[in-house]
């Protein structure tokens, strides 16, 4: 089954630190990927996508990932966190082969940013 | 341009009650989902709408229906609540299956 695996549930970190957000999926002949983010009492906000072309995806906020075919992985990250930053981060992917557009969601990771 | 809005915002339920939620979207999307999200699991889809006219069941449809009632409307219903629909419930859309998704605010769902 295809699957997404957040490898941290919670990142706890100090204002102005760099941060990576850990995230790896099932493998597949093509994939899309994405993060969100989801502040408290929202809903999710597109953070990213990745769908073709250069392997390093920038994002709002400063926000950047990276993919990375040969590892699975699709790992978030920005060199200098804000307390509004704190939130949950999901990672999702669409898996093009017989693709039908549903979204798999990683289980999230907080990011606790601390002053 | 509201995008994606759902309603209620929350809602107590009995077992055994039922319920719709409802959900639009003024985006002019071909495609709508619903989720739940609980604790620890991120989201997982229940059903979604490739395009109007057509629905199809997701991870966990279990105790749940769908109407796509027209391009703009996507609604949920439980039948006969139960404690384990307690959850939070995200409508979503998007252009077309492989686009970004777009969220509406959630509807907090307890069942007592």
């Amino acid at each position: 089954a295809q699957s997404v695996t957040q490898l941290d549930s919670q990142v706890p970190v100090f204002e102005e630190a760099p941060v990576e957000l850990r995230c790896n999926y099932s493998s597949s002949v093509s994939v899309y990927l994405f993060w969100y983010v989801q502040y408290p009492n929202q809903g999710l906000q597109l953070l990213l996508k990745y769908l073709s072309g250069s392997t390093l995806v920038k994002g709002i906020n400063g926000f950047e990932a990276e993919f990375n075919k040969s590892q699975t992985s699709f790992h978030l990250r920005k060199p200098s966190v804000h307390i509004s930053d704190t939130a949950e981060y999901f990672c999702a992917v669409i898996h093009g082969s017989g693709n039908t557009g549903k979204l798999i969601f990683g289980q999230g990771t907080t990011l606790q940013v601390k002053p | 341009n509201a995008g994606v809005t759902q309603t209620p915002k929350f809602q107590v339920l009995k077992t055994g009650q039922s319920m719709t939620l409802q959900c639009a979207q003024d985006m002019n999307h071909n495609s709508m989902y619903w989720y739940r999200q609980d604790p620890g699991m991120g989201l997982r889809l229940i059903y979604y709408s490739a395009s109007e006219g057509t629905t199809d069941k997701g991870e966990v449809p279990n105790g749940y229906n769908v109407s796509r009632l027209n391009k703009r409307e996507f609604s949920l219903r439980l039948e006969s609540a139960a404690p384990s629909q307690t959850s939070v419930y995200f409508c979503a859309s998007s252009g077309t299956v492989q686009e970004t998704q777009y969220f509406g605010p959630g509807t907090r769902l307890l069942v007592l």
